[in-house]
């Protein structure tokens, strides 16, 4: 299985707003309501930001909303702060018990 | 708090094996899934399979069938992935992660493969 389709950058100034988008195939993002997204900061772990498409953890600012139209997944930071400044990957079950993650963006805050 | 911590960085020869651990604490070990995940320098996120700690039951990414395994220790709340025959390309960063929502991750141990 190839990896879900992401922008290698995206960018905004603060207190703008960014989406990403991650498009994948009718047997992985379009086929089930389970994308999640993913911050990492350079030299650290992934944090979960959103999961089952639009859910946030708690502690998760509600800046970060999420939403899936067919094939393709969106992410969007509202507000953008520069501690939002990171790399971006979505990740989608693809059935048998499968996952796949994006190729991953980098967002800069201008 | 939840926390998973790994064990420490690896160098390795190829053909070799590595056997990385994981420790959870915080909560019920064997009440989530276990997930493993790597991550090559500059490179993107690459799932590797998943293990329940209860059954023991795992599933792995068809790339890494037959050079993998997820094991358990549920008496020390520690799951461990081996990879074997390693080569230059398996050298990554190897990161553990909880539950279907892969919440939270370890911090990662990094595995060198060269001769």
């Amino acid at each position: 299985q190839s990896a879900l389709t992401q922008p290698p950058s995206a960018s905004g100034s603060p207190g703008q707003s960014v989406t990403i988008s991650c498009t994948g195939t009718s047997s992985d993002v379009g086929g089930y309501n389970y994308v999640s997204w993913y911050q990492q900061h350079p030299g650290k772990a992934p944090k979960l930001m959103i999961y089952e498409v639009s859910k946030r953890p708690s502690g998760v600012p509600d800046r970060f909303s999420g939403s899936k139209s067919g094939n393709t997944a969106s992410l969007t930071v509202s507000g953008l702060q520069a501690e939002d400044e990171a790399d971006y990957y979505c990740s989608s079950y693809a059935g048998s018990n499968n996952l796949i993650f994006g190729t991953g963006t980098k967002v800069t805050v201008l | 708090q939840v926390q998973l911590v790994q064990s420490g960085a690896e160098v390795k020869k190829p053909g070799a094996s590595v056997k990385v651990s994981c420790k959870a604490s915080g909560y019920t070990f064997t009440s989530y899934d276990i997930n493993w995940v790597r991550q090559a320098t500059g490179q993107g996120l690459e799932w590797m399979g998943w293990m329940n700690p209860n059954s023991g039951n795992t599933g792995y990414a068809q790339k890494f069938q037959g050079r993998v395994t997820m094991t358990r220790n549920t008496s020390i709340s520690t799951a461990y992935m081996e990879l074997s025959s390693l080569r230059s390309e398996d050298t990554a960063v190897y990161y553990c992660a909880r539950g279907r929502r892969f919440s939270p991750w370890g911090q990662g141990t990094l595995v060198t493969v060269s001769s």
